[in-house]
């Protein structure tokens, strides 16, 4: 057990709607960090908030935005959905103890 | 522009022998440098890293080596175990620190080790 929990694991839904994917990180870290991961694909990062502000950005669809609340979880907003955002989204948190991935939801839209 | 290439998709190894999975980058900022296994439906787990003032870095069965000059990074596993299969991820930082730092990721290397 990394630490990282992102809910749900597993997220099915149709082209134009939007979810949300959700990260707690590991006790004692401030950063968050939101990976996607598409087929064949490495993992691409989207985006960096560090104890509640957006530190970094990566290559983040204006479509998708994040937030980190003062509890430190983090949520990643994807709206109108397309076929070819079906992929894993990573969570990872960074702090003294290093930097540690969640297991990820898969988000497949049809 | 991908910044950190690992060109080789996939590895295949016997069981015992060396594993060696390579990976590039072309990012001369980059001065942090880590090894991810990924199994499936699972997140990335940290194995090994290397900060850019070395050039070797090895923990048990796992050694990582780094030739800047060439913008090379190479992870050897002796001797590969069946465990070991699993994809193989090569990431870079521009932080060596273990604060906040986002890494920039190859396309990764499915090992598998042959009984």
């Amino acid at each position: 057990d990394s630490g990282v929990t992102q809910t749900p694991k597993h997220l099915i839904t149709a082209t134009g709607q939007r979810v949300t994917l959700r990260c707690s990180p590991r006790s004692g870290d401030l950063s968050v960090y939101w990976y996607q991961q598409s087929l064949d694909q490495g993992l691409q990062f989207l985006i960096q908030y560090y104890n509640g502000e957006e530190r970094a950005k990566g290559n983040i669809l204006e479509r998708f935005s994040a937030q980190q609340f003062p509890d430190l979880h983090s949520e990643l907003n994807l709206s109108s959905l397309e076929l070819g955002d079906s992929a894993l989204y990573f969570c990872a948190s960074s702090g003294v103890k290093g930097y540690t991935f969640g297991s990820g939801t898969r988000l497949t839209v049809v | 522009d991908q910044q950190v290439k690992q060109n080789s998709p996939s590895l295949s190894v016997q069981e015992g022998r060396i594993s060696i999975l390579n990976c590039d980058y072309t990012n001369s900022m980059f001065d942090y440098f880590l090894w991810y296994k990924k199994y499936p439906a699972e997140g990335p787990t940290f194995l090994i890293s290397i900060s850019s003032i070395k050039d070797k870095n090895e923990d048990g069965r796992f050694t990582v080596f780094l030739n800047k000059s060439a913008k090379h990074l190479s992870l050897h596993i002796v001797p590969s175990q069946p465990g070991d299969s699993a994809v193989y991820f090569c990431a870079a930082s521009e932080s060596s620190g273990a604060g906040s730092y986002q890494l920039t990721f190859g396309k990764g290397t499915k090992l598998s080790v042959i009984p």
